[in-house]
């Protein structure tokens, strides 16, 4: 199993260009989050999905976009990208059939908004 | 905001030496898990503690919880040079899946 995977591994955008970072798992799990991770900060969730076709907000939604049409894929999607939004990214996968478990975390995206 | 705060914020300990590190929360939790995290890499799950469990074991990991004192500790026997690492508590409250994060505490073992 590849486990969690994330594409790109690193991302420079300009003011206002939109991107999708990628993240896919192949555990089948149902649940699957997006984070981002500041200097000297922990681990903040953008969004979640707790299975395909169901999505919500984490803590710091806001400026992006995400679907989940597949269980395999969650991509997020940065609509007009500010410089606020320079961070690492994690996508994170657990499953949901017992009562709470690990969560398995991707490389992370590197990205760096000009 | 986030519910978990490490203590302290950086360690810095000698090969063999033990480590502790402290995580407090405000809320009420379903389980509390440890992440590691080696620099420039994605988050490592080390223990996960239960709400009704007081202590877990694994390896030269130990966790404890004080669900009174809303806290827990994770305790790493006998250091190496390896362990250097940032260490994460992540609260799980209401949903069994997400995860709140606190600030890290980041270890350096000295060879």
């Amino acid at each position: 199993n590849a486990g969690v995977t994330q594409t790109p591994k690193f991302q420079v955008l300009k003011t206002g260009q939109s991107m999708t970072l990628q993240c896919a798992q192949d555990m089948n799990h149902e649940y699957m989050s997006w984070y981002r991770q500041d200097p000297g900060m922990g681990l903040r969730l953008i969004h979640y999905s707790v299975g395909a076709g169901i999505t919500d907000q984490g803590e710091v939604p806001n400026g992006y976009n995400v679907s989940r049409s597949t269980t395999e894929d969650f991509p997020l999607r940065l609509l007009s990208a500010a410089p606020s939004q320079t961070s690492v990214y994690f996508c994170a996968s657990t499953s949901t059939s017992g009562r709470g478990s690990e969560q398995f975390f991707g490389p992370g995206t590197r990205l760096t908004v000009l | 905001s986030q519910q978990g705060e490490e203590d302290p914020q950086a360690l810095s300990i000698q090969e063999g030496e033990n480590a502790t590190m402290n995580c407090s929360y405000k809320t009420s939790i379903n389980n509390l898990q440890w992440y590691r995290q080696n620099s420039g890499r994605g988050l490592v799950h080390l223990i996960l503690i239960r709400s009704n469990e007081r202590e877990k074991h694994s390896g030269r990991l130990r966790v404890t919880l004080d669900t009174s004192k809303k806290s827990s500790s994770l305790l790493i026997t006998a250091s190496r040079a390896a362990d250097t690492a940032s260490y994460f508590c992540a609260r799980s409250g209401g949903s069994n899946y997400k995860l709140t994060f606190g600030k890290g505490t980041l270890l350096t073992v000295n060879p």
